[in-house]
């Protein structure tokens, strides 16, 4: 199956830093989403990025689906940001196979 | 409109007991999925149903099992509990087919004792 690798796997900022985030696959996917999982174990999606660049606000994310990696960046950091960030594939199957996670704690 | 929405949230079960954990799917979503978080396995992928079969099952054994409804509302259920099934359980929906975003429940957390 397909392999995503997430790094780093954890990540401590200052509030008011910007970070990057990196996902790499193994394989060509037709679905990438980022999401942030909250205190409460929610998964709130953050981008449906298969390949482009989208920008949401103080987050964006960038998919080069050729060279099977994508990056999320968070801009001026605050405390509400922390918590995990997990990137997910799909191969058209509505299975999604999720990375290992970012820790991020933002500090104030 | 309404997300995704998991019944019950908590719960605690006794070792070789039963559970079923609900899920009512974003309306218009007629896939819905289920995956199992652990500190040791993270997320994994347990099954996926549309219009009431079965579409994909995760590696996972014969205990945990799954129905849809013919209203999109799904069920998965775990027999004979182990202490290793304790985990968060997370619900998503979705449009069927690529392209279309995957949105979760806040999932259930399910304790065995």
């Amino acid at each position: 199956g397909i392999q995503v690798e997430q790094s780093p796997p954890d990540l401590i900022l200052q509030e008011g830093a910007n970070s990057t985030l990196r996902c790499n696959f193994s394989d060509s996917v037709n679905n990438l989403q980022w999401f942030h999982q909250n205190p409460w174990g929610q998964l709130i999606n953050l981008f449906y990025i298969p390949s482009g660049t989208k920008q949401n606000g103080r987050l964006s994310a960038t998919t080069v689906a050729t060279e099977r990696y994508s990056l999320l960046y968070i801009s001026s950091s605050q405390t509400t940001d922390s918590g995990v960030y997990f990137c997910a594939v799909e191969k058209g199957r509505r299975a999604l196979t999720f990375g290992s996670g970012t820790r991020l704690q933002v500090q104030p | 409109k309404a997300g995704v929405t998991q019944t019950p949230r908590y719960l605690i079960k006794t070792r070789g007991q039963q559970v079923t954990l609900s899920c009512s799917p974003i309306s218009g979503h007629r896939s819905v999925s289920w995956y199992q978080q652990t500190p040791g396995q993270g997320l994994q992928f347990l099954f996926e149903y549309f219009s009431e079969t079965q579409r994909n099952k995760g590696n996972f054994p014969g205990r945990f099992s799954g129905r849809q409804f013919s209203n999109s509302r799904s069920e998965m259920n775990v027999s004979t509990l182990e202490l290793g099934d304790s985990a968060l359980y997370l619900c998503a929906s979705s449009r069927d087919g690529p392209g279309n975003t995957i949105y979760f429940g806040e999932g259930s957390w399910l304790t065995v004792v």
